[in-house]
C-alpha cells in the first residue's frame, strides 16, 4: 500500500537558521498537503500542493512538490522559536480525501 | 464561524468498554474523516463519511464504526476497546469535492486503562 516517508524525525535547530523537512511516497500522488502541529495541538493546514512541481512561499516557509508528484520538500529560513512544534507531510492519491500522513518532523528551536 | 468541533476533550475508559466520539464540522462541510494519532506518530486516517455513508475506510478493524447524522456531524464508535486503543482521535471536514483542504479539530485524547 501506499507509505508516506518523512525525514528527519528531530530538527534541532539554531534560531535563525534555515532547516529543510522532507517527505516521500511511494506512489505518485494526485496532491500533497503540509501541517504544522504544535505540542498538545491539532495539526494545522499550511498548505496544499497539487501541480508537479509546484512551490509556494509563505513567508519564510517554502514547500515543493516533485516532478514525479512522490516527494515534497519544507524549508524554512531564519528559524524563529515560534516555529517550534512537528510538521507533517500528508499525501493523497486518489483525491478523495484519505490523507497519508508521515511521522512528522519534531523541530526544536534553540534560542 | 465555528470551526471544528469535538466531543469530549479527554476520556478514561477500561479496557473492554465501549466509547462514543463526537465531531461537529466546520460550517459548509460537508464530509468528516476521523483519524486516530497514537504518541509521537502520524494521524492514521479510520474512515470517511459523506452523505451519511461511509465513502472510504483506513486499515481499522470492525471495532471502529461511524455514523454521519442529516446535520453532517458525525460519531465515532469503538468497542471492546484495547489498551492500544489509547491515542488522540482527530476529526476532519472538509466540502465534498477533489482535493479540498481538511480542517482538524482540537481532538478527544482517549486513554484507556
Amino acid at each position: 500500500g501506499q507509505q508516506v516517508m518523512q525525514i528527519p524525525q528531530y530538527q534541532h535547530v539554531q534560531e535563525g537558521e534555515d532547516f529543510t523537512t522532507y517527505c516521500n511516497s511511494s506512489t505518485t500522488l494526485s496532491n500533497i498537503q503540509w501541517y504544522k502541529q504544535r505540542p498538545g495541538g491539532h495539526p494545522v493546514f499550511l498548505i496544499q500542493l497539487v501541480k508537479s512541481g509546484e512551490v509556494k512561499k509563505q513567508k519564510r516557509l517554502t514547500f515543493q512538490f516533485g516532478e514525479a508528484k512522490k516527494n515534497s520538500s519544507l524549508h524554512i529560513t531564519a528559524t524563529q522559536t515560534t516555529d517550534v512544534g512537528t510538521y507533517f507531510c500528508a499525501g493523497e492519491k486518489d483525491s478523495w480525501g484519505k490523507l497519508q500522513f508521515g511521522a512528522g518532523t519534531q523541530v526544536v528551536v534553540t534560542p | 464561524d465555528a470551526g471544528v468541533t469535538q466531543s469530549p476533550t479527554h476520556l478514561i475508559k477500561t479496557r473492554g468498554q465501549q466509547v462514543t466520539l463526537r465531531c461537529s464540522p466546520k460550517s459548509g462541510h460537508d464530509t468528516v474523516s476521523w483519524y486516530q494519532q497514537a504518541l509521537g506518530q502520524g494521524p492514521q486516517f479510520i474512515f470517511q463519511y459523506y452523505e451519511e455513508e461511509e465513502r472510504q475506510r483506513g486499515n481499522f478493524p470492525d471495532r471502529f464504526s461511524g455514523h454521519q447524522f442529516p446535520n453532517y456531524s458525525s460519531e465515532l464508535n469503538v468497542n471492546a476497546l484495547l489498551l492500544g486503543d489509547s491515542a488522540l482521535y482527530l476529526c476532519a471536514s472538509s466540502f465534498a469535492g477533489v482535493q479540498e483542504t481538511q480542517y482538524f479539530g482540537p481532538g478527544t485524547r482517549l486513554l484507556v486503562l
